[in-house]
């Protein structure tokens, strides 16, 4: 079992809906990421938050929005999604945000754009 | 058996088989490498990292070859078990924080 837990497991949503999706860890990490991930394709970093505060923005059009209310947790919240964002969407955290630090991954979210 | 990652995205292997899994990064100033194995439904799971201040790293039943001259990684699995079989990733951290993962090889095995 991983210990970065993410929330919901799977996720259908209309264009027109907001919805957001939760990512927690215990670990005592720092630094806490959300990655995007296509079938058969490697994952692709969106937002990297160090200390709370967001340090990388991937050029992620608007309609993702993270927040990260404290150390362990952190949100993604979504409005007005186009169908080829349906994906995998993955959290990951890492002690401080430093280099030479695995990220260690949740499961993911499951998203389905109708 | 062995796959040249891009080029060869499934590695077919028996169990009871070493299996070599290969990677070619990009950027030459990268200094932290990881493999991620991912199961079906999974998230990526951390296998091993090296530094770029090694050329080799062990772990159980793995081990991970880095040759900088050529922008090379290798991940080697000793005695492959059909629980092995999974999706494995390259990473490369480029800057300070940002992780680039490799297109991912397929490993197959079969009892």
């Amino acid at each position: 079992d991983t210990e970065v837990t993410q929330t919901p497991k799977h996720l259908v949503m209309g264009m027109t809906n907001k919805k957001s999706l939760k990512c927690e860890q215990h670990m005592g990490h720092r630094a806490m990421y959300w990655y995007k991930q296509k079938a058969k394709k490697p994952p692709e970093l969106m937002f990297v938050y160090s200390y709370e505060k967001l340090s990388i923005n991937e050029s992620v059009p608007s309609r993702f929005s993270p927040e990260c209310p404290n150390s362990s947790l952190l949100n993604l919240h979504l409005h007005a999604l186009q169908p080829e964002d349906s994906a995998l969407y993955l959290c990951a955290s890492s002690q401080d945000g430093g280099s030479n630090q695995p990220q260690h991954f949740g499961d993911g979210t499951r998203l389905s754009i109708l | 058996g062995e796959s040249v990652g891009l080029h060869l995205p499934t590695l077919s292997v028996q169990e009871g088989d070493n299996s070599i899994i290969n990677c070619a990064y990009s950027n030459s100033a990268s200094d932290y490498f990881i493999w991620y194995k991912q199961e079906s439904g999974k998230g990526p799971q951390f296998i091993i990292d090296i530094r770029s201040n090694m050329d080799k790293r062990q772990g159980q039943r793995v081990t991970v070859l880095l040759n900088k001259t050529v922008k090379h990684l290798s991940l080697q699995i000793a005695a492959t078990q059909p629980g092995d079989s999974a999706v494995y990733f390259c990473a490369e951290l480029q800057g300070f924080q940002k992780l680039v993962f490799g297109t991912g090889t397929r490993l197959l095995v079969s009892p």
